[in-house]
C-alpha cells in the first residue's frame, strides 16, 4: 500500500531556506502514469496548489512561488523533495505531499500527512 | 487569491442534500476536469470526486460531481454528521500553467 512521509525543518528563520522530503514506500516513484505535488494549507486559509514533479524531473510551479522554489525527485531513495527560498511569514503552513494520478486527470489520490512549517525569528 | 470561487459555507439538516458551487473560467473548468476533495482540520485532504463525476473506490455514492461549462458542483445527498468538513474544488488552469485550489466551503451538519 502507497504511503507518503513528509518530514523537514519545522521552524525557519525568515529570509533563509525551507527544505522537506518525501519519502514514498510501496510504490516506485518513477511507476509510469503517477507525477508528484506539493500542496500547502496556510493557518486559517484554504488549500495551496505549490507544484507537480514527473519522474523525469520536469516541473510546473504555482506562478507566485515560481521565483523561489525547486522541487527534485531522488529515485534512488524514493523521495520527493521540496526547497523554497527567501521565507516569509506567509510560507507558514502545513505541507503535503501527494501523488499525481494522470489516469484520474491528475487527481491527488493519495496523501501524505503533513508536516508544519512555521517561518519566524 | 485563487481562481475557482466557492461558498464559503453551506449547512443542512441530516439526510438532507447539500450542493456546493465551484466557479471558474475557461482557461480551467472550462477546459480541464474537475476534483473535488474534503479535508477535516489538521488531517490530510481525502479525493471525492475526479474527472468531474467519477468517484474513486471506496467513496460513497452519496457524493456526485458535475460540471457545465465554466462552473462544476458536488451534491452530499443524505447528510451525516460525518460529512462535517471543509470542501474544496481543483482544476488545472492552462493560463497559469499550473492547478488551483477553490477558495473551499464549510459544510456544517445542523
Amino acid at each position: 500500500q502507497l504511503q507518503l512521509q513528509e518530514s523537514g525543518s519545522g521552524l525557519v528563520k525568515p529570509s533563509q531556506t525551507l527544505s522537506l522530503t518525501c519519502d514514498v514506500s510501496g510504490a516506485s516513484i518513477s511507476s509510469g502514469g503517477f507525477s508528484w505535488s506539493w500542496v500547502r494549507l496556510p493557518p486559517g486559509k484554504g488549500l495551496e496548489w505549490v507544484g507537480y514533479i514527473y519522474p523525469s524531473g520536469r516541473t510546473y510551479y504555482s506562478p507566485s512561488l515560481r521565483s523561489r522554489i525547486l522541487m527534485s525527485v531522488d529515485r534512488s531513495k524514493n523521495q520527493l523533495s521540496l526547497r523554497l527560498t527567501s521565507v516569509t511569514a506567509a510560507d507558514t503552513a502545513l505541507y503535503f505531499c501527494a501523488r499525481v494520478n494522470q489516469v484520474m486527470g491528475r487527481a491527488l489520490d493519495v496523501w501524505g500527512q503533513g508536516t508544519t512549517v512555521t517561518v519566524s525569528s | 487569491q485563487s481562481v475557482l470561487t466557492q461558498p464559503p459555507s453551506a449547512s443542512g439538516t441530516p439526510g438532507q442534500r447539500v450542493t456546493i458551487s465551484c466557479s471558474g473560467s475557461s482557461s480551467n473548468i472550462g477546459s480541464n476536469s474537475v476534483k473535488w476533495y474534503h479535508q477535516v482540520a489538521g488531517a490530510a485532504p481525502k479525493l471525492l470526486i475526479y474527472s468531474d463525476s467519477q468517484r474513486p473506490s471506496g467513496v460513497p455514492d452519496r457524493f456526485s460531481g458535475s460540471k457545465s461549462g465554466t462552473s462544476a458542483s458536488l451534491a452530499i445527498s443524505g447528510l451525516q454528521s460525518e460529512d462535517e468538513s471543509d470542501y474544496y474544488c481543483e482544476a488545472w488552469d492552462d493560463s497559469l500553467n499550473g492547478s488551483v485550489f477553490g477558495t473551499g466551503t464549510k459544510v456544517t451538519v445542523l
